[in-house]
């Protein structure tokens, strides 16, 4: 079974620093997508970035990279010039291309920017 | 602007009652979650559906059940609602295909059993 962990509960950063936030992840499958999706106190759940593991590219998108290494499983996020538009709890996700499209979420970092 | 709506923001329920939550998705996507978010135990699969009047238990399905009598609506039902089920619940349906794929969520209800 798949699973993804999340070692960081919580972190903070300053406003306009750069902050990483890891994700382990174990699957025996090789097609598989992973995500970061963040979810701010609006409770809405919101995609911010995603890699595809057949890609050895780091995805990026705008202060959102990830840092995605295969062979040690790890998938983590980096938020560069932190907002306070950032503070958010952020899931690491993982979706096999079984078919179902089922997602398996860690347990979450809860992240604070601080003016 | 694609959509993903849950029937409730909040919800207050009574122990034993039976209890629905609905999700409406407008994407004519297949595939429909249910997921209960925990504090320090993240988003986990209750169920899930792949087409109209199938489901699939995911990993905690104990104590609830689900109906997909149409493509766009998935309901979650607590048969007899207890207290260890208060908690947040979402309902997320993912884009399928290769190069696009991405899950969209509905707002979530704050569901608390007393």
């Amino acid at each position: 079974a798949q699973t993804v962990t999340q070692s960081q509960p919580e972190m903070s950063v300053q406003e306009a620093e750069t902050v990483t936030l890891s994700c382990t992840y174990d699957t025996s499958e090789n097609n598989y997508y992973l995500f970061w999706y963040k979810q701010p106190p609006s409770r809405q759940m919101i995609l911010v970035i995603r890699q595809e593991a057949y890609k050895q590219q780091n995805a990026t998108e705008n202060r959102f990279s990830v840092n995605f290494q295969k062979a040690a499983k790890s998938f983590s996020l980096k938020i560069s010039d932190s907002q306070l538009g950032d503070t958010a709890m952020y899931f690491c996700a993982f979706m096999d291309l079984s078919g179902t499209y089922k997602y398996i979420f860690g347990t979450g970092t809860r992240l604070k920017v601080l003016a | 602007d694609v959509k993903v709506t849950q029937s409730s923001r909040y919800l207050v329920k009574r122990t034993g009652e039976k209890v629905f939550l609905e999700c409406v998705q407008d994407m004519d996507h297949e595939n429909m979650f249910w997921y209960r978010q925990d504090p320090g135990l993240g988003l986990r699969l209750i169920y899930f559906s792949y087409d109209v009047k199938m489901k699939e238990k995911g990993d905690i399905p104990e104590g609830y059940s689900v109906s997909r009598e149409k493509k766009e609506r998935f309901s979650l039902i607590l048969e007899s609602a207890s207290t260890n089920q208060t908690s947040m619940y979402l309902c997320a349906s993912p884009r399928p295909g290769r190069e696009s794929t991405e899950a969209f969520f509905g707002q979530g209800t704050r569901l608390t059993v007393v």
